[in-house]
């Protein structure tokens, strides 16, 4: 079965305790991208990578971290995490980061609570 | 920078149809979106459009472009308590390569 999957799904932490969100797509994506979701605003991007080794800032990238050292595997760290990092994470992949958007998977979220 | 704008709530009744609105503010948009999230889930992709089309029919879903107002909207018809979720827009261009550009949502209430 095609899927993104996130672990974990919820989290909650304290600030300045680094943390790591793992993110693996098993359909061979070139495009994986991470997004916080909050109240009011929507969808933001945070990070995206169009292949191994290849990351770049999204919209809102101050305070994350990611790498793309394997196709299948894009993870979010968080170096020191603060409270207004508290929110739902979604990581999603895509064949490519273009003219393929109508493949793009989701994964189901992750809830990140920084105390 | 590019903006998307959705009213942020529409209650419906079961039976009607619903239409979910959105505008944006990217000349060079070249794909827009409409993606549907239910309670305790992520994203899932509804429909898209080119921007070289009108209109797009997909079952219940229809989805109206205006170009030239940078206007697209969402309807289904024969709304049913199942269409309940929150209803993203979003837009992609030829200048956003990588990107998709999310409006804030609009949850959708279908009432009996």
């Amino acid at each position: 079965e095609a899927q993104v999957t996130q672990n974990p799904r919820y989290l909650i932490t304290v600030t300045g305790k680094k943390l790591t969100v793992t993110c693996s797509q098993n359909m061979n994506h070139e495009y994986m991208s991470w997004y916080r979701q909050d109240p009011g605003l929507g969808l933001r991007q945070i990070y995206y990578s169009m292949n191994v080794e290849v990351t770049d800032k999204g919209d809102v990238p101050e305070g994350y971290k990611v790498s793309r050292k394997e196709k299948r595997n894009f993870p979010l760290i968080l170096e020191s995490p603060s409270p207004n990092q508290t929110s739902l994470y979604f990581c999603a992949s895509s064949q490519d980061g273009g003219a393929h958007w109508d493949t793009q998977y989701f994964g189901p979220g992750t809830r990140l609570t920084v105390l | 920078g590019e903006d998307v704008e959705q009213s942020l709530f529409l209650s419906v009744r079961e039976g009607d149809s619903s239409v979910i609105n959105c505008t944006y503010t990217d000349s060079s948009s070249t794909y827009l979106y409409w993606y549907k999230q239910e309670p305790g889930a992520g994203l899932q992709l509804l429909t898209y459009i080119f921007s070289n089309m009108d209109m797009k029919q997909d079952q219940r879903l229809t989805v109206l472009l205006n170009k030239k107002d940078k206007h697209l909207s969402l309807r289904i018809a024969d709304t049913q308590t199942g269409d309940s979720a929150i209803y993203f827009c979003a837009e992609s261009g030829i200048d956003s390569w990588g990107k998709l550009q999310f409006g804030a949502g609009t949850q959708v209430v279908v009432t009996p």
